[in-house]
């Protein structure tokens, strides 16, 4: 059964911490994504991986940063979380970009 | 970039036929999908469509793409309370990176 875990459900950090969001599959997928999902703004790209060490910004990149050292693990980093950042975030993955994406069951984060 | 517009919100009554509709920007899609969501989880492809087909019928599902008005629809019959989510619909451009560009979800409600 394919599956993808997030490390948290629900966070709560203050504003200016460095915040990971660790994300790991175990379908041997190529390609790995980070999506952040706003009330009203549907799911939004933040940044995808196509292979171990590489990285590609999606639409909403500013303010993140990602790592990919191992195939089956994707990380979200927030170098310094502000509140606008509070948000659900989504990871899924694919073993080709067009083919169905798995997603994790998201972490919600809240900047205070 | 390219869009993807749903409606936010849909009810209906239980046995009673349910609508999405879609509209997409990008006329070099290749696939077309739709995706739920149910509450406090991640996102769970149900069906997706070949840019060149019309229509596609998987059980209570049938999707119908109308390419000319890049209009794409989900109708699920005799709809049921489990049923109620957030659909997302979503496409797939035939960039190099074959990018998934998902719609804002259309939160359905099932009144029993």
């Amino acid at each position: 059964d394919v599956k993808v875990t997030q490390s948290s459900r629900y966070l709560v950090k203050r504003t200016g911490e460095k915040v990971f969001l660790e994300c790991v599959q175990d379908m041997d997928h190529e390609n790995m994504f980070w999506y952040r999902q706003d009330p009203g703004l549907g799911l939004r790209l933040i940044y995808f991986s196509y292979d171990v060490k590489m990285k590609e910004k999606g639409d909403i990149p500013e303010g993140y940063s990602v790592s990919r050292e191992k195939k089956e693990r994707f990380s979200l980093i927030l170098e310094s979380a502000s509140t606008n950042q509070t948000s659900m975030y989504l990871c899924a993955s694919s073993a080709r970009v067009a083919e169905t994406q798995y997603f994790g069951p998201g972490t919600r984060l809240l900047v205070l | 970039g390219e869009d993807v517009e749903q409606s936010l919100f849909l009810s209906v009554r239980e046995g009673d036929s349910s609508v999405i509709n879609c509209t997409y920007t990008d006329s070099s899609s290749t696939y077309l999908y739709w995706y739920k969501q149910e509450p406090g989880a991640g996102l769970q492809l149900l069906t997706y469509i070949f840019s060149n087909m019309d229509m596609k019928q998987d059980q209570r599902l049938t999707v119908l793409l109308n390419k000319k008005d890049k209009h794409l629809s989900l109708r699920i019959a005799d709809t049921q309370t489990g049923d109620s989510a957030i659909y997302f619909c979503a496409e797939c451009d035939s960039g190099g990176y074959q990018k998934v560009t998902f719609g804002t979800g259309t939160k359905l409600q099932v009144i029993p």
